[in-house]
């Protein structure tokens, strides 16, 4: 399975601050990058996603920036909330294979 | 639209033994996959089932198998269980195949083997 890595492992933000998250894919193929936010004790919720096609994708709060020639991608998270507090993993897959995963970031934001 | 329903939430087993999953996908949905999840190896692909079809398999021994019944509804089963299948399995499901299109997880299952 070709990777997708992820950084940083966790990330602890202030109130009102902007979270980074970044990821790596390998496979030129991918086509499709989305992110997943999890709680404890619950399972991924889909996010935001975004294709190759276009550089950036807002919704809310929520930004993907991606950048092809580099494969690589980013989820920043505006005006960061203490709910923001979860797991967030990136992925990516093309075709009809599976998804992809980074190992997942954990981010604590404190007011 | 009622979401992802995986049976049961927690599970203990003993090794040796044998467990079945269950999943309900979301109504209209085709597509219904399954991942490990673990602290150390974060979520690994283990099988995707459509039209009652296994059309992708990850990397892992011949003890994990599944099935998908004409309603769409997965079961994943897991045989002489060992200590190191411990782990939240997630099951997602998706319209068409899982390649480019939304896929919606489940609250996930917690086996734990003893």
């Amino acid at each position: 399975q070709q990777q997708v890595k992820q950084s940083p492992q966790s990330l602890i933000v202030q109130k009102g601050g902007i979270s980074i998250i970044n990821c790596a894919y390998e496979n030129t193929a991918f086509d499709y990058f989305p992110w997943y936010q999890q709680f404890p004790g619950k399972g991924p919720a889909l996010l935001i996603a975004i294709r190759p096609d276009v550089s950036e994708k807002k919704e809310g709060r929520f930004t993907i920036s991606f950048n092809k020639s580099a494969k690589q991608f980013s989820l920043h998270i505006m005006d960061s909330q203490p709910g923001d507090s979860a797991t967030y993993f990136c992925a990516g897959n093309s075709g009809n294979t599976p998804l992809v995963f980074g190992k997942g970031t954990r981010l604590s934001v404190i007011a | 639209k009622a979401g992802v329903t995986q049976t049961p939430r927690y599970l203990i087993k003993t090794r040796g033994q044998q467990v079945t999953l269950s999943c309900s996908p979301i109504s209209g949905h085709r597509s219904v996959s399954w991942y490990q999840q673990t602290p150390g190896q974060g979520l690994q692909f283990l099988f995707e089932y459509f039209s009652e079809t296994q059309r992708n398999k990850g990397n892992f021994p011949g003890r994990f198998s599944g099935r998908q019944f004409s309603n769409s509804r997965s079961e994943m089963n897991v045989s002489t269980l060992e200590l190191g299948d411990s782990a939240l399995y997630l099951c997602a499901s998706s319209l068409g195949r899982t390649g480019g299109t939304e896929a919606f997880f489940g609250q996930g299952t917690r086996l734990t083997v003893v």
